[in-house]
């Protein structure tokens, strides 16, 4: 089981630019969380998406952010017009149908730089 | 919405002595409250977690206690080791909510000294 695959782990952007952030949940999970993590900060709840619907965005900035996670394929996160105060980990989470919190299980992040 | 505050933010301490970390939640309806590690360029793992029906809670050097009257839920690790050296976190859900949207603390860094 590899466990949540998130890439790239790495991604430098110019401000302006679109970032894309990709996230594979886990195998026989289906609903996919996204976190923010601002340098020195705890983790901050964006998006939770279960396939083909936006289940709870209250935590997505209200312009340039979006989220999907298609019926077949990974979830992604779109961030469009960097500027750097988007400068952050992004991290993925996944938890099976039949879980909650406790079943979360969190990818090791991309971090996005926008210079 | 929730709110969780964590101290201290940073903890050094000596092989072998106890670590504590402490966390207030605002949320009175709040029930789960997990605790994750996170080393260095990896994602949180979660160690412990308690339900709001349960004061203490323990797994080998970990131990959970949580205080629902006081709104406080506290880590404790006991003999500590070099490997324990990373950024823990606590968080909360808040009542009502059956999926992930956990709301974390601040984070605490802790620096196991051999």
């Amino acid at each position: 089981n590899a466990g949540v695959m998130q890439n790239p782990r790495h991604l430098v952007r110019r401000r302006g630019q679109e970032a894309r952030l990709r996230c594979s949940p886990m195998k026989g999970h289906s609903h996919v969380y996204w976190y923010r993590q601002l340098p020195e900060e705890g983790l901050k709840f964006m998006v939770y998406l279960q396939k083909e619907n936006i289940i709870d965005e209250s935590g997505m900035p209200k312009e340039r952010f979006s989220a999907e996670f298609p019926k077949e394929g990974p979830s992604i996160l779109r961030i469009q017009q960097v500027v750097r105060g988007d400068s952050a980990a992004y991290f993925c989470a996944s938890s099976p149908p039949t879980g909650g919190a406790n079943v979360l299980t969190f990818g090791a992040g991309s971090r996005l730089t926008v210079l | 919405g929730e709110n969780v505050e964590q101290h201290p933010s940073t903890l050094s301490v000596q092989e072998g002595d106890s670590a504590v970390i402490k966390c207030t939640y605002s949320d009175s309806a709040s029930n789960y409250f997990p605790w994750y590690k996170q080393e260095l360029g990896k994602g949180p793992q979660l160690i412990i977690d308690i339900r709001s029906n349960v004061g203490e809670k323990k797994d080998q050097r970990i131990a959970v206690t949580l205080n629902k009257t006081a709104k406080h839920f506290s880590l404790h690790i006991t003999e500590t080791q070099p490997e324990d050296s990373a950024v823990y976190f606590c968080a909360a859900i808040s009542g009502g909510t059956s999926y992930g949207k956990l709301t974390f603390g601040q984070g605490t860094i802790l620096t196991v000294h051999p």
